[in-house]
């Protein structure tokens, strides 16, 4: 079976701040594909990063990076001097070898203050 | 411009009261699918389609029925709405052609529907 946890629920954290959202998976798939989400206020979903199975190499994105270990089964995501427009609810996914399904977790919403 | 369109955007509707939800997208991609957002619970697969005539159960299927009589729309159906059913909906669609490591779901502007 598959799974993604999100342990945190929310995080409020003051501007400036770096913080890390964790994601932890489950999957017996050999390859995979995990995918980093985000759902601001307004409500829509937008894709932020997917990261295959086969490569482990760290990604950055301006303030925004991503730690994928395969010996924790963790993808975590790492925002860099947080601004108030980071706030949303940010959701971790998962794709097997299936292609028809994407395995999402509960997801964590972030707030951060100004 | 690229996107996926849903329809209605807010939905309050009585129980028993059968509705349709639709969903288009302008992008030729094959595969399609419906998701349900409730808090706590994340996204969770409701339907999805490989392609024209090919649907399939998700995870939380019961209470909802999909069609797919065209590649560009896949319209969530309720034909005897509960209040459980109460959530905030999403469609997405994907091409599935693409290496799966070029692949990127697009999602709708999502659906909340209110099951008095």
């Amino acid at each position: 079976a598959q799974k993604v946890t999100q342990a945190q629920t929310e995080i409020s954290v003051v501007e400036k701040e770096d913080v890390t959202l964790d994601c932890v998976y489950e999957t017996r798939d050999t390859t995979y594909y995990l995918f980093w989400y985000k759902q601001p206020p307004s409500g829509e979903l937008v894709f932020l990063i997917r990261r295959n199975s086969f490569d482990e190499q760290n990604e950055i994105s301006g303030r925004y990076s991503w730690n994928f270990q395969k010996s924790t089964s963790s993808f975590n995501f790492t925002i860099t001097a947080s601004q108030v427009v980071d706030s949303a609810v940010y959701f971790c996914a998962l794709r097997g070898s299936s292609a028809s399904k994407i395995i999402f977790g509960s997801g964590t919403r972030l707030s951060i203050r100004p | 411009e690229a996107q996926v369109t849903q329809n209605p955007r807010y939905l309050i509707t009585v129980t028993g009261k059968k509705l349709t939800v639709t969903c288009s997208q302008n992008m030729n991609h094959e595969y399609m699918s419906w998701y349900r957002q409730d808090p706590g619970l994340g996204l969770r697969q409701i339907y999805y389609s490989m392609n024209v005539e090919v649907t399939d159960k998700g995870d939380v299927p019961e209470g909802y029925k999909v069609s797919r009589k065209e590649k560009r729309n896949f319209p969530l159906i309720l034909e005897s709405p509960s209040p459980n059913q109460t959530s905030l909906y999403f469609c997405a669609s994907r091409r599935t052609g693409t290496p799966p490591s070029n692949e990127k779901l697009f999602f709708g502007s999502g659906t909340q529907l209110s099951v008095l």
